[in-house]
């Protein structure tokens, strides 16, 4: 059964930093293109950043370029999002996806990040 | 705000049709298959249509996908109280290098 469990959200101030991770299992993580995804409250989805197989290509949503950042590790099945300078415009819950896509599109429950002071 | 635009609201009877678009451009729609998500509430979003108008299995016939030009559509026939949920178009956009979301439709079964 394919699982992704995120974890690493909570409460940080703005300017703060926080790391989520996205433990996976269930199916062959290092053959899968791999995304962070949010919904801010009250929000429609917005796609944050991918990266493919090897880690060797990223891409970012224009309002996180330069203050996030995705990485993997295929050998822990396990992937991440560092989070910089956060704002309260970063409040929302994080979903790790699988293949966002294309049919084996697949999102782990999402773990809430909250910006406030 | 989204490069691709949808109604913010459809509703229908149990047994009707609904029918919701998705407007976009050429850099998305036209060039990069368009994906379907099927979100409730405090639960993980699923894919009911892929590549335009594939269904993964287990999704019921019942979702069905269409694209004509710089739209995308998605139809649910035989409405169902447990289709109520907010549905979102997607597709990745070539100028922006980004992959976009559409700005979500909430159905209402009535």
């Amino acid at each position: 059964e394919v699982q992704l469990v995120e974890s690493g959200g909570g409460l940080v101030q703005p300017g703060g930093s926080l790391r989520l991770s996205c433990a996976d299992s269930g199916f062959t993580f290092s053959s899968y293109w791999m995304s962070w995804a949010r919904q801010a409250p009250g929000k429609g989805l917005e796609w944050v950043a991918n990266i493919n197989q090897d880690g060797s290509t990223k891409y970012y949503v224009d309002s996180v370029k330069g203050r996030f950042t995705i990485s993997r590790d295929n050998a822990r099945n396990s992937l991440f999002l560092q989070m910089n300078s956060l704002r309260a415009e970063d409040t929302a819950v994080y979903y790790c996806v699988r293949a966002i896509g294309s049919g084996s599109s697949y999102w782990g429950q999402g773990t809430l990040v909250t910006v406030s002071s | 705000q989204s490069v691709l635009t949808q109604p913010p609201s459809a509703s229908g009877t149990p047994g009707q049709r609904v029918t919701i678009s998705c407007s976009g451009s050429t850099s998305n729609i036209v060039n990069n298959p368009v994906n379907w998500f099927q979100h409730l509430p405090g639960t993980a979003p699923k894919v009911l249509i892929y590549n335009y108008s594939q269904r993964p299995s287990g999704v019921p016939d019942r979702f069905s996908g269409s694209k004509s030009g710089t739209s995308a559509s998605l139809a649910i026939s035989g409405l169902l109280s447990e289709d109520e949920a907010d549905y979102y178009c997607a597709a990745w956009d070539d100028s922006l290098n980004a992959y976009v979301f559409g700005t979500g439709t909430k159905v209402t079964v009535l």
